[in-house]
Order: C-alpha cells, then sequence, then structure tokens
C-alpha cells in the first residue's frame, strides 16, 4: 500500500528553527509537495521537490531524499503565524497525490 | 471571480437526501479535483478530472459522483447523503496534473444527519 508518515503534532518557540520529517513509500515518485494550513482554512503552496536536494524559499526550506522515501520542511525564525497544519504529500506513478494527515506546529512565545 | 470558489460554505443535510457541492475556476486549468478531508486522515481523493469531459475515480469514489462538462465547473453530487459523508470537502484544481500546484477552494462543512 502506499504511505505517507509524519509526526502529528509539535511544539516549537517563537524566533527558533524547526523541522518537520516526512516519509514516504508510494507506488512511483513523480514529485513531493509541502503544504501549509491554517486552522479552517484551505492548504495552501510551499514548495515542490522532484530532484533530491535542498530547496530554499525564504524561511522556509525543503529537502528531498528519493532513495531514502524522505522529506523535510524546515522553517526559519519561527512566527506566532507560522502556527499551522504542514501537510506532505507525493505525486504517484498515476499522477495522483497521496498526502499524509498533517503536522499540527503549535508556536509558543 | 478570482481563483476558485466553493458553494455553499456549510450544510447541515438530512440522511438520504441528495445534494450537489458546486465548485468553479477561473484560472483556466486542466485539472480538477475534490477531497475530503477529516481529523486525523489527511486529504482523501473523491474524484478528478484532467481535462474537460473525462473524469477519474480516487481513493473514496463510492457514493460520489462528478461531470465536468466544460474547464470551469466540476459539481460533486451526493446521490444519497449517509451520516459517515460528514466531512469538510474541499474542491482543488492545476494547471495539468498532479506535478502542478493545486489552488484550493475555501471547502465545504457538510454534515449529514
Amino acid at each position: 500500500g502506499q504511505n505517507i508518515d509524519q509526526p502529528t503534532e509539535m511544539t516549537a518557540t517563537e524566533g527558533a528553527i524547526v523541522q518537520i520529517n516526512c516519509t514516504y513509500q508510494t507506488s512511483g515518485f513523480n514529485g513531493l509537495f509541502w503544504y501549509q494550513q491554517h486552522a479552517g482554512e484551505a492548504p495552501t503552496f510551499l514548495s515542490y521537490n522532484v530532484l533530491d536536494g535542498l530547496e530554499e524559499k525564504g524561511r522556509f526550506s525543503s529537502f528531498l531524499s528519493r532513495s531514502k522515501g524522505y522529506s523535510y520542511l524546515l522553517l526559519k525564525e519561527l512566527q506566532m503565524k507560522d502556527s499551522a497544519s504542514y501537510l506532505c504529500a507525493v505525486s504517484d506513478s498515476n499522477y495522483q497525490l497521496i498526502w499524509g494527515a498533517g503536522t499540527k506546529l503549535i508556536i509558543k512565545p | 471571480i478570482a481563483g476558485i470558489t466553493q458553494a455553499p460554505t456549510s450544510q447541515i443535510l438530512a440522511a438520504g437526501r441528495r445534494m450537489t457541492l458546486r465548485c468553479t475556476q477561473d484560472m483556466r486549468h486542466n485539472a480538477m479535483y475534490w477531497y475530503r478531508q477529516d481529523l486525523g486522515l489527511g486529504l482523501r481523493l473523491i474524484h478528478y478530472s484532467n481535462t474537460a469531459g473525462t473524469t477519474g475515480k480516487g481513493e473514496v469514489p463510492d457514493g460520489y459522483s462528478v461531470s465536468r462538462a466544460n474547464t470551469d465547473d466540476f459539481p460533486l453530487t451526493l446521490a444519497s447523503a449517509v451520516p459517515s459523508q460528514t466531512s469538510v470537502y474541499f474542491c482543488a484544481s492545476s494547471r495539468r496534473d498532479s506535478t502542478d500546484t493545486q489552488y484550493f477552494g475555501p471547502g465545504t462543512r457538510l454534515t449529514v444527519l
């Protein structure tokens, strides 16, 4: 079966750095996405990785290792507005997105 | 319209009733998707359409049907609602397929009693 694993919940302090991990087992791989979802709102796109390595975009970075079936999202200089759920999703061999259950990130002052 | 819209925002429905959730996008995207999101389960694909005139089944299609008569609209119909269909429903679109960024509508919160 296809599976995406992420921690259910993480807590971090304002101004700090947090790393959210995602491991996947899918039939084929056509890229990995990270989305942010604030409570009661729709998911919004953060990043897309299809090749191994680190993609940096401002305070957010995303890393991919296809051989290990592993990705992480790195958030730097945490702000209170970063409190949200972070969703990992993989495009499989049928070009359908398989979604993880999401990681709820709680930021404390 | 800017982006992707859904209607209604929320609905309470008696079991056995028929319901259509509406979704419209103005980005001229080829692909559209319907997901349901339940606590602790993440987003699950119900149906998708890669282009106008074609549709496909996702992970949880039973009890739902869709149509794609044109590029902009992608309605989701529950023929006879059951309580297990209580969920938040998101419509999304992407330019081509799932390797492109998906843009989500604001969601419809559906309660079936």
